[in-house]
């Protein structure tokens, strides 16, 4: 099955710096990769996704690059905000008849006012 | 709109005991997941129903079972809740493999 990692566990920025996420994959066949925030006390929630037929996409101040060859995907925020502060995960899917989402393990991202 | 919907919110059960999570959605998705969540350990699948009608494990499959009662409904069921269980579960669908999953607000489960 698929192996996702996620990089690094916890990172702390100044508020108004830039955040960087990375995971990587390991099964070639994945085509869709979300990534997810989690705040304190609820569910994950989609915030951008890519497929595997594009390198990049945007989304105001977030964006996530994908790179196939090297089967790893990275999320950036730009501009950071205290309300950015949350557990942020990536994951990594294909749509098969064994249709399941593999989760990263989760980055807590602190913004320091 | 209320998109995915879990019961309870809340649970504390003896060791031993039973109980079953409840999720629906109101989407129409055609697939459906029980996750937990354990610090450091970010989302495991536990059990995934791909369509109405069939089920398959996940990762983490052993001390549970699941219910696709219909399209909409997807339950989980501790037959006999260990401390190892302890836990926040997430239900989740999606209308394929490959698009967006929405989650359920979870249920925080502790066995005493």
């Amino acid at each position: 099955g698929e192996n996702v990692e996620q990089h690094p566990s916890t990172l702390s920025v100044q508020e108004g710096d830039s955040a960087v996420i990375k995971c990587t994959y390991s099964d070639s066949a994945s085509n869709y990769f979300p990534w997810y925030k989690q705040e304190l006390g609820k569910g994950p929630q989609l915030i951008i996704d890519i497929r595997s037929n594009v390198g990049e996409k945007k989304d105001q101040r977030i964006a996530v690059t994908l790179n196939k060859t090297a089967k790893h995907f990275s999320l950036h925020i730009t501009e950071t905000q205290p309300e950015d502060s949350a557990v942020y995960f990536c994951a990594a899917s294909k749509k098969s008849a064994g249709n399941q989402f593999y989760f990263g393990t989760g980055t807590s991202l602190t913004v320091i006012p | 709109n209320a998109g995915v919907t879990q019961t309870p919110k809340f649970q504390v059960l003896k060791t031993g005991q039973s109980m079953t999570l409840q999720c629906a959605q109101d989407m129409n998705h055609n697939s459906m997941y029980w996750y937990r969540q354990d610090p450091g350990m970010g989302l495991r699948l536990i059990y995934y129903s791909a369509s109405e009608g069939t089920t398959d494990k996940g990762e983490v499959p052993n001390g549970y079972n699941v219910s696709r009662l219909n399209k909409r409904e997807f339950s989980l069921r501790l037959e006999s809740a260990a401390p190892s269980q302890t836990s926040v579960y997430f239900c989740a669908s999606s209308k394929t493999g490959d698009t967006e999953a929405f989650f359920g607000q979870g249920t925080r489960l502790t066995v005493v």
